[in-house]
């Protein structure tokens, strides 16, 4: 079955290390996308990434850092600038042109 | 600064009836306007998309209004379940090239009581 894939599921990080959450899709989308999502909150987009080997700031990129090498991937780095890294990550992505996401299952983010 | 507006507070009503959610946008023009039902724990799930110049779409129990005089739309669920259950999540899309990503607003907790 196509979809997304975020791994992993759950992570926990002490202060001052980074740590990359892995977001695969097989759906032959071409635009990807980062969202924070903290309780009781909506998404804040992060990056986002239209083709292979480029991508755009979102509203809160700072702390954060991406990579846009294949197609198919799209990892989140969240690094120890980011100064309250515990959230929900969603990864999500969308044909060229199509206005509708599809989300993966989120990856949660606790710092310890 | 665009802004989009849910109601924070859960709506709570009874199966069998009707539940109504609001979405208002202020400093936006959209051409589109989605919601997403999102459950606890899991990424959101689209239900419905709308466009400017359209005024109802319907979908099974769901129907979607979208009324850009008041810059509002109203998601509504007929003989709802306790299976609706859960967050659902709106968001205005526009059409020019300076962001290419949705914006949501921060959702609607919706409870179905037996």
């Amino acid at each position: 079955d196509g979809g997304i894939t975020q791994s992993p599921k759950y992570l926990f990080r002490k202060e001052g290390q980074n740590v990359t959450l892995s977001c695969e899709q097989n759906l032959n989308h071409d635009a990807m996308y980062w969202y924070r999502q903290d309780p009781g909150q909506g998404l804040r987009l992060i990056y986002y990434s239209q083709i292979v080997n480029d991508f755009q700031k979102g509203d809160i990129a700072e702390g954060y850092s991406v990579s846009r090498e294949k197609k198919e991937s799209f990892p989140l780095t969240v690094t120890s600038a980011q100064k309250n890294p515990t959230a929900f990550y969603l990864c999500a992505s969308t044909r060229s042109g199509a206005n509708v996401l599809t989300f993966g299952a989120g990856s949660r983010l606790t710092v310890l | 600064s665009q802004k989009i507006e849910q109601n924070s507070e859960a709506l709570n009503i009874q199966e069998g009836k009707t539940a109504t959610l609001t979405c208002n946008y202020t400093n936006y023009s959209p051409a589109y306007l989605q919601w997403y039902r999102q459950d606890p724990g899991r990424g959101p799930v689209f239900l419905l998309l709308i466009r400017e110049n359209e005024k109802e779409k319907r979908k099974e129990r769901l129907k979607v209004t979208f009324d850009t005089t008041l810059k509002q739309s109203l998601f509504h669920i007929t003989a709802s379940q306790p299976a609706d259950s859960a967050t659902y999540l709106c968001a205005p899309g526009a059409m020019d090239t300076g962001r290419r990503a949705l914006t949501f607003g921060s959702g609607t907790r919706l409870q179905v009581q037996p």
